[in-house]
């Protein structure tokens, strides 16, 4: 069965700080792995990942994937308030002409002022 | 502004009762899913479909579930019976390739109470 772990579950940081949310990942046919930002309504996309070591920058956040370890990162370096959120991680598998998301539990993220 | 919208946004039914849920994905994109978010099960995917066709439902239960996309610009969840269990925020979302590229974007969900 497919799976895909976040760690921490839940994580409060002053602004200005730097945070690292993790995700490893147990999928069969592995072709992707997604990061989501979720406030209060639907998941917004952030970074898509399909080669190791290949480091996907987005203002303050950024993304790498390990394909050996099974593993990604996502990094927010200088948090604001607007961070907070619950941020998912997903792996994307595919075979047989189909495709499947598993999604993590999330990691829920407090900045506070 | 294209965005998915998902009709109704909130839905309180009695258990036994079909509902009924309806996504307009971003106009010209080819792919749809759907998706059910719990507190205890997190985002799970139910369905998807590329070019209107269902490519994968085997995330969703098959004896009360069903999904369609009739034409391009509406696809249609329905929970028949629904049960309590049932209970979950149902999103939807569309994009241009069969997996999620950069251009999948989800609906503001529909918030379904079956009791």
């Amino acid at each position: 069965e497919d799976k895909v772990v976040q760690s921490p579950l839940s994580l409060v940081v002053h602004e200005g700080d730097t945070v690292t949310l993790n995700c490893s990942y147990e999928v069969t046919n592995f072709r992707s792995l997604l990061w989501y930002k979720q406030e209060k309504k639907a998941p917004t996309f952030l970074f898509m990942l399909t080669s190791s070591g290949i480091e996907k920058k987005s203002g303050r956040l950024s993304s790498i994937l390990d394909k050996k370890e099974l593993f990604s990162i996502l990094n927010i370096t200088a948090t604001q308030t607007g961070d907070s959120a619950i941020y998912l991680c997903a792996g994307g598998t595919s075979g047989a002409g189909s495709y499947q998301l598993t999604f993590g539990k999330g990691t829920k993220l407090s900045v506070i002022p | 502004d294209a965005r998915v919208t998902q009709t109704p946004r909130h839905k309180v039914t009695e258990m036994g009762q079909e509902v009924t849920m309806r996504c307009q994905p971003i106009l010209g994109h080819n792919t749809v899913f759907w998706y059910r978010q719990t507190m205890m099960q997190g985002l799970e995917l139910l369905a998807y479909f590329r070019n209107r066709a269902p490519l994968d439902d085997s995330g969703m239960p098959k004896d009360r579930f069903s999904a369609e996309m009739p034409d391009a610009t509406l696809a249609t969840l329905k929970i028949q019976p629904s049960e309590p269990r049932d209970s979950a925020v149902y999103f939807c979302a569309s994009g241009l390739f069969a997996y999620p590229q950069e251009t999948q974007y989800f609906g503001p969900g529909t918030r379904l109470l079956v009791l």
